[in-house]
């Protein structure tokens, strides 16, 4: 089992449609995550961190995250032909000094 | 000029060379990472540091070397590159988080190295 996982997509959806993107993490104790959306051949952009249990809204962009069932997930609502990217899922697992990514979900939005 | 400056940008060089990716930063953050890209494969720690005399190495050190030159500077070599450490590579920074939670990444443009 990877330690980060995340579903390589590609996820379509339409213009204007809500994206929901997924991310589980095998350890428990984990306290932080983050969702950084990545263009081709370009750095990883932070999108999102969230903490604490719940949802968090910034914009189009809501966070939720519930640790009872290791997951973390992305919501994009109004998605435009401008969200296509990479998003990247990345965990702060216990124990480790760094973050840890999942490997990425595609999402492809069509116009 | 951006916060995190990785040089070169772009690599190609032949099996058995050695190679030395550079990365500096203004930020003023004292925690360093070198991650490794493929494609399908995500993000993978090659090593990091987080301060000038704390060096650590990550998931794929393995044919990887890193210098923290300065608080400002950590650089990673590949003593003999071979066709498998063909990747993009990201230099990253952050600062402590909260209560030793692990904080945001701020990356570099990235280099892309092609070993022939």
């Amino acid at each position: 089992q990877k330690e980060v996982e995340q579903n390589s997509g590609p996820l379509s959806v339409p213009e204007g449609a809500i994206a929901s993107l997924n991310c589980t993490y095998s350890d428990r104790g984990s306290q932080s995550f983050f969702w950084y959306r990545q263009y081709s051949g370009k750095s990883p952009e932070l999108i999102m961190f969230i903490y604490s249990n719940g949802d968090k809204e910034d914009g189009r962009f809501t966070a939720q995250l519930n640790k009872a069932s290791q997951y973390v997930s992305l919501l994009i609502r109004d998605s435009q032909p401008s969200d296509s990217a990479t998003y990247l899922c990345a965990v702060g697992l216990t124990g480790r000094r760094a973050l840890t990514f999942g490997s990425g979900t595609r999402l492809q939005v069509q116009p | 000029d951006a916060d995190v400056t990785q040089t070169p940008r772009n690599r190609i060089t032949k099996t058995g060379k050695r190679i030395m990716l550079e990365c500096s930063q203004t930020k003023g953050h004292d925690r360093m990472y070198w991650y490794r890209q493929d494609p399908g494969l995500g993000l993978r720690l090659i090593y990091y540091s987080f301060d000038v005399k704390d060096i650590n190495k990550g998931e794929i050190s393995d044919g990887y070397s890193v210098s923290r030159q300065a608080q400002a500077k950590f650089s990673l070599s590949l003593e003999s590159a071979i066709p498998n450490q063909t990747a993009l590579y990201f230099c990253a920074t952050s600062d402590p988080g909260l209560a030793g939670i692990t904080g945001e990444l701020f990356f570099g443009e990235g280099s892309r190295l092609t070993v022939l």
